[in-house]
């Protein structure tokens, strides 16, 4: 039972080139999440999925863009990358519940923008 | 704005005591209250769940209280133990996961 699956887990962009973060979850999860972790600082929700084909803004959304065409995939895509996204991206994915709310975490990819 | 502190200096315990994390929190009305571990490397693992309803819970070593007047939740391991060591995530919530927001974490160090 894998989980949830990030790929890739390393990667170095140079400002102004784009790429995509891939997400798969195996538990047939309705939502799905990306978060971003920097230093310091608490998870912060980039965009969020309640289901296949939806997807929604969460706290910084700028700069990123999201699709979810298949149910166990979630992937975040960055056009145009900026050193201020380097961080480490965790996708999370959980229930359709609104009494707990436990997410299943990823381990992370980390990005680096030069 | 809603903000959750942990504590940011890091915890250094003796194996075998017991480790005490807190988590405060402001402008926020949870419906419940997540404690998650994070290795160095690694995503975050669910450890606990406590309720708003709810003033305290037990799972193995782990105990996590929950106080809605004074916005706060304490977080004890008892019986410390070196593979205990990690970064310890205190989140909130209301309704679905896509509602929770998460603390800094506060990083635990358990000398044998």
């Amino acid at each position: 039972n894998a989980g949830v699956t990030q790929t890739p887990k390393f990667r170095v962009l140079k400002t102004g080139q784009s790429m995509t973060l891939l997400c798969a979850q195996d538990m047939n999860h309705e939502y799905m999440y990306w978060y971003r972790q920097d230093p310091g600082m608490g998870l912060r929700l980039i965009h969020y999925s309640v289901g296949e084909g939806t997807t929604a803004k969460g706290e910084v959304p700028d700069g990123y863009n999201v699709s979810r065409l298949k149910k166990q995939n979630f992937l975040l895509g960055l056009e145009s990358a900026a050193p201020s996204q380097t961080s480490v991206y965790f996708c999370a994915s959980s229930r359709r519940t609104r009494n707990t709310g436990e997410l299943f975490f990823g381990e992370g990819s980390r990005l680096t923008v030069l | 704005s809603q903000k959750i502190e942990q504590n940011s200096e890091a915890l250094n315990i003796q194996e075998g005591k017991t480790a005490t994390l807190t988590c405060n929190y402001t402008n926020y009305s949870p419906a419940y209250l997540q404690w998650y571990r994070q290795d160095p490397g690694r995503g975050p693992v669910f450890l606990l769940l406590i309720r708003e309803n709810e003033k305290e819970k037990r799972k193995e070593r782990l105990k996590v209280t929950f106080d809605t007047t004074l916005k706060q939740s304490l977080f004890h391991i008892t019986a410390s133990q070196p593979a205990d060591s990690a970064t310890y995530l205190c989140a909130l919530g209301s309704g679905g996961g896509f509602k929770t927001i998460f603390g800094a974490g506060t990083r635990l160090f358990v000398k044998a």
